[in-house]
C-alpha cells in the first residue's frame, strides 16, 4: 500500500512550455484533489474529483487542467507555464470528502518556472 | 465564505514547556475544523479534527484542541513540547462543498533543547 504518490519531486521549466504532475493513489478514494502551497499563503485548492469523471475547479484553477479516467489518477496539467506557477503542489485524496473524511497527502512536486 | 487566521508565523518554545497555536476561524456555515503538520519535505498529515459533539478534541501525539464557537476559536495545545514536535501547523475549516478545506497560513513551531 504505498499511499498517494506523486512525480516528479522536482522539477524546473521555463515559461511557456508545458507538463503534467502525476498523482496516484492506490486506497481506492473517490475523492481526489491539488492544492499548490506558496510561503505565507498556506494551501490553495486548484482543481478536484469526486469520482472517475468528474472534476470541479478550486479556488486558484487558472492555468491549470485536470482530468479523472481512473480512480487511480489524477493529473495536473500545466498548459503554457508561467513564473507565478512556482510553488509546491500537493495531491490528497479522501475515501469522502475533505470536510467528512481524512484527507492524506503525497509527498509534493516541487516546481520551478523559469 | 470561509476563512482562517493563524496568530503567530513562527513559535518558539523549550522543550517540556506548553505548546499553543492559535486559529481563528470565519464561517457562514457550522464549522468543521482541521489541524494538520507538515513535516520538512513531506506532505501534510492530519493531526485531529472537530465535526460535531465534543467540543475538546484529541489527536495524535499528545495535541489537543478546543472548539470554542463564541471565541470562533479552535486552538492546539500541547502540555509538554518534545523535540519531534518541531514543524509547520496548518489550520483549515471546511467548505460548503464536500470538497474544500481553507487552510490557514501556517504556525511554524521550534522546540529549544
Amino acid at each position: 500500500n504505498a499511499g498517494v504518490t506523486q512525480t516528479p519531486k522536482f522539477q524546473v521549466l521555463k515559461t511557456g512550455q508545458s507538463m503534467t504532475l502525476q498523482c496516484a493513489q492506490d486506497m481506492n478514494h473517490e475523492y481526489m484533489s491539488w492544492y499548490r502551497q506558496d510561503p505565507g499563503m498556506g494551501l490553495r485548492l486548484i482543481h478536484y474529483s469526486v469520482g472517475a469523471g468528474i472534476t470541479d475547479q478550486g479556488e486558484v484553477p487558472n492555468g491549470y487542467n485536470v482530468s479523472r479516467s481512473t480512480t487511480e489518477d489524477f493529473p495536473l496539467r500545466l498548459l503554457s507555464a508561467a513564473p507565478s506557477q512556482t510553488s509546491v503542489y500537493f495531491c490528497a485524496s479522501s475515501y469522502g470528502g475533505a470536510r467528512s473524511d481524512t484527507q492524506y497527502f503525497g509527498p509534493g512536486t516541487r516546481l520551478t518556472v523559469l | 465564505a470561509q476563512s482562517v487566521t493563524q496568530l503567530g508565523s513562527h513559535v518558539s518554545v523549550s522543550e517540556g514547556a506548553l505548546v499553543l497555536l492559535r486559529c481563528n476561524y470565519s464561517s457562514s456555515v457550522p464549522p468543521y475544523l482541521f489541524w494538520y503538520v507538515q513535516y520538512p519535505n513531506q506532505g501534510l498529515q492530519l493531526l485531529l479534527k472537530y465535526t460535531t459533539g465534543a467540543t475538546l478534541v484529541k489527536g495524535i501525539n499528545g495535541f489537543e484542541a478546543e472548539f470554542k464557537k463564541s471565541e470562533t476559536s479552535f486552538h492546539l495545545t500541547k502540555p509538554s513540547a518534545h523535540m519531534s514536535d518541531a514543524a509547520e501547523y496548518f489550520c483549515a475549516v471546511s467548505g460548503v462543498g464536500a470538497n474544500n478545506l481553507f487552510f490557514g497560513t501556517g504556525t511554524r513551531l521550534t522546540v529549544i533543547p
